[in-house]
């Protein structure tokens, strides 16, 4: 299974750009990699999810360089409320299906004033 | 609103009683999945049902199970209640298509006392 390791927790401060780094060095070729973010005592929420280059929504964006063993989610220009748990996941694709939604430790945001 | 609902939010009950969790999946959705939430813990996968079928189990213990409905409503039975067990019980439904995202509900907290 492809495993997945980001760091514990990251700070940051209101309005800079934070870059949360992923590695999944025995991702499969046909692998997704996605993002989640939860809240104390909320469900995960999903953010973005790509499978090469970059991934643009209206909250991130997602670089996944040519070799895929790592991701980058950055979020620009944080806010106190982007204060989160931040996962990361690969997402097994099984002829279109998807498995292995097994969630780390996740990174612990947190934005200060 | 994720479209996700589980009841109830909150439960508290003792050490060796049974309790059960319902979940309703998002609409259209056929996947249901159950993740396990300790204190500061990460996500623990359970178990996923695919359309009345199991289709993936994870670290669940023998005292816990589950099934899925023709109506796609999921129940997770807990018996034999432990301490240990206190935690927060998340339900997420997919269409299960690779590049899908889960959407979870906000949870049931159990409280075993």
């Amino acid at each position: 299974l492809a495993k997945t390791t980001q760091p514990i927790s990251m700070d940051s401060y209101e309005g800079q750009e934070v870059n949360i780094t992923c590695s999944h060095n025995n991702i499969a070729t046909n692998d997704y990699i996605t993002w989640y973010q939860q809240f104390p005592s909320q469900g995960p929420r999903f953010i973005i999810q790509g499978y090469k280059t970059k991934v643009t929504n209206e909250v991130a964006s997602l670089f996944i360089p040519a070799d895929r063993k790592s991701s980058t989610l950055s979020l620009p220009r944080v806010s106190l409320s982007d204060t989160a748990v931040y996962y990361c996941l690969v997402v097994l694709n099984y002829g279109g299906s998807q498995g292995n939604l097994i969630f780390g430790k996740g990174t612990k945001l947190s934005v200060k004033p | 609103d994720s479209g996700v609902t589980q009841t109830p939010k909150h439960l508290i009950t003792a050490t060796g009683q049974r309790v059960t969790l319902r979940c309703s999946p998002r609409s259209g959705d056929l996947s249901v999945y159950w993740y396990q939430q300790s204190l500061d813990q990460g996500l623990q996968f359970l178990i996923q049902y695919y359309n009345g079928e199991e289709r993936a189990k994870g670290n669940i213990l023998e005292r816990f199970s589950a099934q899925q409905f023709p109506d796609l409503h999921s129940e997770l039975n807990l018996s034999s209640l432990e301490l240990g067990d206190s935690a927060l019980y998340f339900c997420a439904s997919s269409v299960e298509v690779v590049d899908s995202p889960l959407h979870f509900g906000n949870g049931t907290r159990l409280t075993v006392t």
